[in-house]
Order: C-alpha cells, then sequence, then structure tokens
C-alpha cells in the first residue's frame, strides 16, 4: 500500500500548455504539501493544507493553483507552462501541522516543459 | 529568515568508512531538526529528528545531536554501506499551526565497495 502517491510520475509537455498533478495520500494526515526541486536538487515549498484549508501560499506564480477536493486529496494545477517549471514535484503528508510532526512524501512527478 | 547549510558534496567514501556530514542553521524561536534521505529515483523519508537542545536522533545506525550552541545538526555513521548512498538533506521546523520545513541544499553521499 503506497502512502503518499503521485500521477503522473512523468510528465512531457509544451510551454503554453496547462497540467495538473495529483496527489492521495492514504495515512489519515490532516496536513498536505507540495514541494519544488530543482535541477540542483534544491526543494523548497510551495503550498500547504490542513484539512482542506490553504495554511501556506509561498511566493508562487499564480499560475499554479492548488486544489484540495478532500483531506486525501491535493492536487496543482498549472497553467501557461514555462520553461523555468521544469523540476520535480514532491507531494506530502503530515499528520497535523506542529512542528515536530514527520512529512511523508510521494515520489515524485517530473515535469519537463520544451 | 531561517535558513539550513550543508556541506557541500558530493561526498564519496568507501565501505566502512566513518561519516560526517556538516550541518549548521540560523532560526528565531526553538526549530525541529530534521535529516530526510533521498534514494535514487524516490522521494524523501524521514532519517532521524530532534526536537529539542542536546536530543539525539538516531535511526538505521545514523545518529545526529541537537547543539543549540553551535546551532548544528551534524549527520554521523560509523560504518557506511553501498546502500546508504543517496542525497541527505538537513532540515528545520519551526512554525506550529503550518509546519514549514526549510531545507539544506543536500549532499549527495557515494560509497563504493
Amino acid at each position: 500500500d503506497t502512502a503518499v502517491s503521485q500521477t503522473p510520475k512523468y510528465l512531457v509537455t509544451q510551454m503554453g500548455n496547462d497540467k495538473s498533478i495529483k496527489c492521495e495520500q492514504n495515512l489519515g494526515h490532516d496536513t498536505m504539501y507540495w514541494y519544488k526541486q530543482d535541477s540542483k536538487k534544491f526543494l523548497k515549498i510551495m503550498f500547504s493544507y490542513n484539512n482542506k484549508e490553504l495554511i501556506i501560499n509561498e511566493t508562487v506564480p499564480n499560475r499554479f493553483s492548488p486544489k484540495s477536493p478532500d483531506k486525501a486529496h491535493l492536487n496543482l494545477h498549472i497553467n501557461s507552462l514555462e520553461l523555468g517549471d521544469s523540476a520535480v514535484y514532491f507531494c506530502a503528508s503530515s499528520q497535523g501541522g506542529g512542528r515536530t510532526d514527520t512529512q511523508y512524501f510521494g515520489p515524485g512527478t517530473r515535469l519537463t516543459v520544451l | 529568515g531561517n535558513s539550513v547549510t550543508q556541506m557541500e558534496g558530493p561526498v564519496t567514501l568507501s565501505e566502512e568508512a566513518f561519516l560526517t556530514i556538516n550541518c549548521t542553521y540560523t532560526a528565531t524561536g526553538y526549530p525541529s531538526l530534521f535529516w530526510y534521505v533521498q534514494y535514487p529515483g524516490e522521494g524523501l523519508q524521514l532519517l532521524l529528528k530532534a526536537t529539542k537542545a542536546d536530543d539525539k536522533g538516531s535511526n538505521k545506525g545514523f545518529e545526529a545531536t541537537y547543539r543549540k550552541e553551535t546551532t548544528s545538526f551534524h549527520l554521523e555513521k560509523g560504518s557506511v554501506q553501498v546502500s546508504d548512498s543517496a542525497v541527505y538533506f538537513c532540515a528545520l521546523s519551526e512554525r506550529q499551526g503550518a509546519q514549514k520545513l526549510v531545507f539544506g541544499q543536500g549532499t549527495r553521499l557515494t560509497i563504493n565497495p
């Protein structure tokens, strides 16, 4: 049983297109996150949701829109894709939002924008 | 703002060597500290954590001690194996109510047989 799953694993698309990445967790956690990992492996948080409510929204272009239909799912929609959006996107979840919580990561989605 | 600095990689060692990966942080308040590991082609997984000063986190032979006086959380292992080859990330978390992990740049470790 995969705890945090993401689809698709790979996504290759043209500049200007709109795409979505889906994330699901079966851990019963209340909080979910999206991270971006660039080509140098640097990881940065993008968004955090707690029980479908947006909690953290870092300085991310508004072309990126997270959507949480229920607390087990957090999808990421990206409009008008740009070359600089090429990266690996990780979804994660944790039981709560406490500073001691452990985050559980999905396997990542490698997005390539041509 | 809060930040984490790790030693530059890549690090290459022989099997059974001693490992140290340095990590220092800058933060206001009292952060929790984490080491996450990323094996090739996979997502991150927690290796160990410490939530207050002088705590020692340990797992799979790895350990790190939360040193408030030196703002450090160095990762050590006495005898590394080929299977330890991965990218290691040091991170801090301070915010309550909405955990925000701030990661270091990652250190790629390769262990040769």
